[in-house]
């Protein structure tokens, strides 16, 4: 597609399941980000994926997080047993090369996760 | 300063009016800063990405500064228009992390 897409855009469950964010970055791009952002909060850093391979996954909350990338493209973010603390916009970013100064990230649209 | 801060929180600005808005970021270990600009429902936009201390760089009405040394970078925005009202987000690339202020949310008023 022409841009990082990503689904669903709005997403509302209930406490204790567990939900899944699928992320379509942008095609040739080797590297893609996973963010967050909570209410009042800035963008928070969860995993950074090259290809296949998440060489930082520092960001990741807790082990109820997860995500994984399948063929260079597709990612999932997985998220286990969620708490009302994961409400948040969840956002994906895609950029030519991972660890290089000055790689633009180009973010898709978000998705809204609400846990009542 | 440990993290990256960004001031005002928020700002209003008159049509017509300039104004500019503060990206602070630790200086050591400095690789690249980052602008962003976020319009409701919209996708956040990369504007600039600065490498170099005393880096200007600019997009029509739209520039920046850059100084690696004391840890700062200015937007500057000139002659706001409606259409700039967003959120202008700045981020701290140290390789593979970007680090994100909460961002600078601007409201022009025509």
């Amino acid at each position: 597609g022409a841009g990082v897409s990503q689904s669903p855009s709005n997403k509302v469950t209930e406490k204790g399941k567990d939900v899944e964010l699928r992320c379509d970055p942008i095609s040739g791009h080797t590297a893609l980000y996973w963010y967050r952002q909570s209410l009042g909060q800035g963008l928070e850093f969860l995993i950074y994926f090259q290809g296949n391979s998440a060489p930082d996954k520092s960001g990741l909350p807790s082990d109820r997080f997860s995500a994984e990338r399948t063929g260079g493209s597709v990612s999932t973010l997985t998220i286990q047993r969620t708490q009302q603390e994961d409400s948040a916009v969840y956002l994906c970013a895609s950029s030519w090369g991972g660890g290089t100064i000055g790689n633009i990230q180009y973010f898709g649209a978000g998705t809204r996760l609400s846990v009542l | 300063i440990l993290n990256v801060e960004q001031s005002p929180q928020s700002l209003h600005v008159q049509e017509g009016d300039s104004t500019n808005f503060t990206c602070s970021f630790p200086s050591s270990n400095f690789y690249a800063l980052h602008w962003y600009r976020w319009e409701t429902a919209k996708s956040p936009e990369a504007l600039f990405v600065m490498t170099l201390n005393g880096d200007e760089k600019k997009k029509g009405r739209i520039s920046a500064t850059l100084n690696t040394k004391e840890g700062y970078s200015y937007l500057y925005i000139k002659g706001s228009q409606p259409e700039d009202s967003a959120t202008y987000l700045c981020a701290r690339n140290t390789g593979n992390q970007f680090y994100f202020g909460t961002g600078t949310s601007l409201t022009v008023i025509p």
